[in-house]
């Protein structure tokens, strides 16, 4: 298995355009989730996903972030319109089962910069 | 709302030198905590978690519930030790589950 993936590995956009951050997750992993890096927040959860479903965005920092889960196998992380301040590095994970005894596999990342 | 603090944003120690890179987190239950770690240009990975008592790459960590404190430790530091360490709690049970991460420590081993 390849693991999660993430696309793109690094988006550089004007502000107000809309990005959209793709994530593949590993097979059979039920449970899928958005994490934000940066310098001052550190790691944050934005949303997680199991089975489809979206549990819990209350993480989600603006109605200008929005995630989708159309399929097992893919979801997507959209900003709309986008701000400087986005400028993160944004991952993806993966897991099966969520819980204490979970591992979350982690994407590579999408490095974001806003101008 | 639980809350995992770590004190540090960067912590240099010399090679061969013991490495503690503290955690401290507020939670009224019975916590699960973890330690994850990035390497340079590498994914963010698990190192150790609290519940399996393993030891990873000579790194352990002791959950202290008296202190609310899970601080990762090493006897003797190495060069590939340097990355980011991250420290996080989960709190799953009845259909929820949440997950704080602490912003991180930036470990730097000195040759």
């Amino acid at each position: 298995d390849a693991g999660v993936i993430q696309s793109p590995r690094h988006e550089v956009t004007e502000m107000g355009q809309e990005v959209t951050l793709r994530c593949k997750p590993i097979s059979g992993h039920d449970y899928l989730f958005w994490y934000r890096q940066t310098m001052m927040r550190g790691l944050e959860l934005l949303i997680y996903f199991n089975n489809n479903v979206p549990i819990d965005d209350s993480g989600m920092p603006e109605d200008r972030f929005s995630a989708k889960m159309p399929n097992a196998s893919f979801s997507t992380l959209k900003i709309q319109p986008s701000e400087p301040r986005d400028s993160a590095v944004y991952f993806c994970a993966s897991s099966h089962p969520a819980g204490a005894e979970e591992t979350q596999y982690f994407g590579p990342g999408t490095r974001l910069l806003v101008l | 709302a639980q809350r995992v603090t770590q004190p540090e944003k960067l912590l240099s120690v010399f090679k061969g030198a013991p490495v503690e890179l503290k955690c401290n987190y507020s939670y009224s239950g019975s916590p699960e905590l973890f330690w994850y770690v990035q390497y340079s240009r590498q994914r963010l990975q698990l190192l150790l978690r609290h519940i399996s008592r393993e030891s990873i790459k000579g790194f352990t960590a002791d959950l202290n519930k008296g202190e609310t404190s899970f601080h990762l430790k090493k006897p003797f530091a190495q060069e590939e030790d340097s990355a980011m360490y991250y420290c996080a709690l989960i709190v799953s049970g009845a259909g929820s589950y949440q997950l704080t991460f602490g912003k991180g420590t930036k470990l730097s081993v000195i040759p």
